[in-house]
């Protein structure tokens, strides 16, 4: 079946704008996380949902970070007033209950400049 | 911070068992210990958990040491498509809030040489 879709793939936007990530989880997976990562790092985690509900968002950097999952099952990740410490892969993944394994998208490059 | 701690780097030679270290000595009666895998820019894949007995499964086996402070992830027959950097991950299976998190360190960066 399909997995993880994350959209755009690429995304270069100027200092200042506001950005939208959007994750598709595997259909039916309850939940969903969101993580960014730089090169050579290791996912660093931003937040995580339980079907609708928003269940840890202590890993988003600052207030300028957001996300949702409105209908508990496609999520957006966004970014307002997007600094350059901000660019690096967003990966998105999901799984069938929290204590599954997690299924990873391909992620987003975001580049600010 | 992550609660693991695994060697930089290694390396093995096609054919041959890999053998991944990781310790784990402040891991809690209730945490389980995870196995992903990061082939290049590619997003992460899961390969293997467990609690306190040895799993295997068609990508490896997890060996657990009785103290549960430490465990070995074996590939048994390494090709050069495993390649990868491994992550050695433990998190609270069951519970709610913020131990269902995933940590993530730094990884072990295995190079399967032919």
């Amino acid at each position: 079946g399909a997995g993880v879709s994350q959209s755009p793939r690429y995304k270069v936007t100027k200092r200042g704008q506001d950005v939208a990530l959007r994750c598709d989880p595997i259909s039916g997976h309850v939940s969903l996380y969101w993580y960014r990562q730089a090169l050579g790092q290791g996912p660093e985690f931003l937040t995580y949902f339980n079907y609708e509900a928003q269940q840890d968002k202590s890993g988003l950097p600052n207030d300028r970070f957001s996300a949702e999952r409105p209908e508990g099952s496609i999520s957006t990740l966004t970014i307002q007033r997007t600094e350059q410490r901000d660019s690096a892969m967003y990966r998105c993944a999901s799984s069938a209950r929290t204590e599954d394994e997690q299924y990873f998208g391909p992620g987003t490059r975001l580049t600010v400049t | 911070d992550a609660k693991t701690t695994q060697p930089t780097s290694m390396d093995c030679a096609e054919g041959r068992a890999a053998n991944l270290p990781c310790n784990h000595s402040t891991i809690s009666g209730n945490e389980y210990v995870y196995w992903y895998r990061q082939i290049h820019s590619q997003g992460p894949q899961y390969i293997i958990h467990g609690l306190k007995n040895n799993e295997t499964n068609e990508m490896a086996s997890l060996i657990i040491t009785e103290d549960r402070k430490s465990s070995t992830l074996i590939l048994p027959h390494a090709t050069l498509r495993d390649t990868a950097v491994y992550y050695c991950i433990v998190r609270v299976a069951r519970g709610a809030g913020n131990n269902r998190k995933l940590i993530w360190g730094l990884g072990t960066s295995l190079a399967v040489n032919p």
